[in-house]
Order: structure tokens, then C-alpha cells, then sequence
């Protein structure tokens, strides 16, 4: 089992219909949760972050995390072409490093 | 306020040769971290450095990679005897002083280093 999963995609969401980004994690001692994107041939992006169980909104960015459910996720409104993109989902273990998964594809169609 | 910096942004290397990745963190940051992003995978975590000190190398591969983060200077990632499969973005990050779990990873633009 992977440490930190997510589908792969790709994921197609029309223009301004909300994209929902899932992640699961297996350490269960793990305490902040991060979303990246990642535009093709770019750096990663920080998105979100999240400590807390419950939901986090940063304009049209909604960060849910369930503890107990070893699950976070991103809710995307009103999606937009320019949003096309890899998502990363990433979970920082003790000592600092980032565990990423894999990245969902996301296809905002017109 | 300059982000992390790093450099070449392309790297073209033969076989056997030497490749040498630098990485300048953002300035008040004195924690530095690579990744690797292999063609069609994730980002995979490489090693993670204080100033002259390195705190966890548990993704190094164990033979021809190194990387150092001297009291001066850039951080450096060198790979030894390059082999077409090193060929892969390298992408540094850095956080604050503080490493807390609160505590925010930027990444810079990567090296995109090719192996012939």
C-alpha cells in the first residue's frame, strides 16, 4: 500500500462545475496535509494546507481533512480552463520530508 | 523577494559524466529539500538539509549521488557517472527555520537534467 494515494484521472469537470480532488494517507500519526499544483513542465504550487479536521476555504478552494477517515480532500468551484492541471496531494512526515502521491489530472473543458 | 532559486533549469549530460544541481533557498529559510520527479511518476522525496549538515538522506539512491549545503553558498546535489536513468526534474524546496508540522515547503523551478 502506497503511504499517500490518490486517483490518478484524468478527471473532466465542465467549466464552472466543482472538481473534487480525494486522498487517502496510512499513517495514521500524520498531522499536516498539503495540495500542490503542478502545471505541465512547471515546479509545484502551494494550493492549501490543512492541520485540522473539518474544512479549510481559501477563495474557490475548499480543503477537507478527516482524521479518523485517514482522508483529505479539494474541492474546486466554479472551475476554470487555466485550473487544468496535476493536482498533488502531500502528507509531511516527522523530520519535515513531503510524501506525495501520485497527482490527479484535472481537465476543465469549456 | 526572490523565490528559491535554481540552476541550470536544463542540464543535457553523456553517460558517465557528472552532474552538479544547485539550489538556493528563500532568504530567511535554512532548510533545504530535494525531490525527484521521474517521467510519468510523483515527486519522490531525496534528501533534507541544514546548513552543513544533512538531516535525512533516507531517499538518496546509495551509490553516486551526494549533496551538500555549505555555510556559504548554494546547496548542491551531484550525481556521479550519470546513467540515462537519472534523467528526471530535480526540484529544491525550502521552509523557515521552524520545521514544525506548520510549517510551508516552496519549491523552486527544478533542473531538468537529460542523460544521452
Amino acid at each position: 500500500q502506497k503511504e499517500v494515494e490518490q486517483n490518478s484521472g484524468p478527471l473532466s469537470v465542465p467549466e464552472g462545475a466543482i472538481a473534487s480532488l480525494n486522498c487517502t494517507y496510512s499513517d495514521r500519526g500524520s498531522q499536516s496535509f498539503f495540495w500542490y499544483r503542478q502545471y505541465s513542465g512547471k515546479s509545484p504550487e502551494l494550493i492549501m494546507f490543512i492541520y485540522s479536521n473539518g474544512d479549510k476555504e481559501d477563495g474557490r478552494f475548499t480543503a477537507q481533512l478527516n482524521k479518523a477517515s485517514q482522508y483529505v480532500s479539494l474541492l474546486i468551484r466554479d472551475s476554470q480552463p487555466s485550473d487544468s492541471a496535476t493536482f498533488l496531494c502531500a502528507v509531511k512526515k516527522q523530520g519535515g520530508k513531503l510524501i506525495f502521491g501520485q497527482g490527479t489530472e484535472l481537465s476543465v473543458k469549456p | 523577494n526572490a523565490g528559491v532559486m535554481q540552476n541550470p533549469r536544463h542540464l543535457v549530460r553523456r553517460r558517465g559524466q557528472e552532474a552538479r544541481l544547485r539550489c538556493s533557498p528563500m532568504k530567511g529559510h535554512s532548510h533545504v529539500y530535494w525531490y525527484r520527479q521521474l517521467p510519468e511518476e510523483g515527486l519522490k522525496f531525496m534528501v533534507y538539509l541544514q546548513k552543513e549538515n544533512i538531516i535525512d538522506e533516507s531517499g538518496m539512491p546509495k551509490e553516486r549521488f551526494s549533496a551538500e549545503f555549505p555555510k556559504e553558498g548554494p546547496s548542491i546535489l551531484r550525481i556521479q557517472q550519470v546513467v540515462r536513468g537519472d534523467s528526471a526534474a530535480y526540484f529544491c524546496a525550502s521552509s523557515p527555520r521552524d520545521v514544525s508540522a506548520l510549517s510551508i515547503q516552496y519549491f523552486g523551478a527544478g533542473t531538468r537534467l537529460s542523460v544521452l
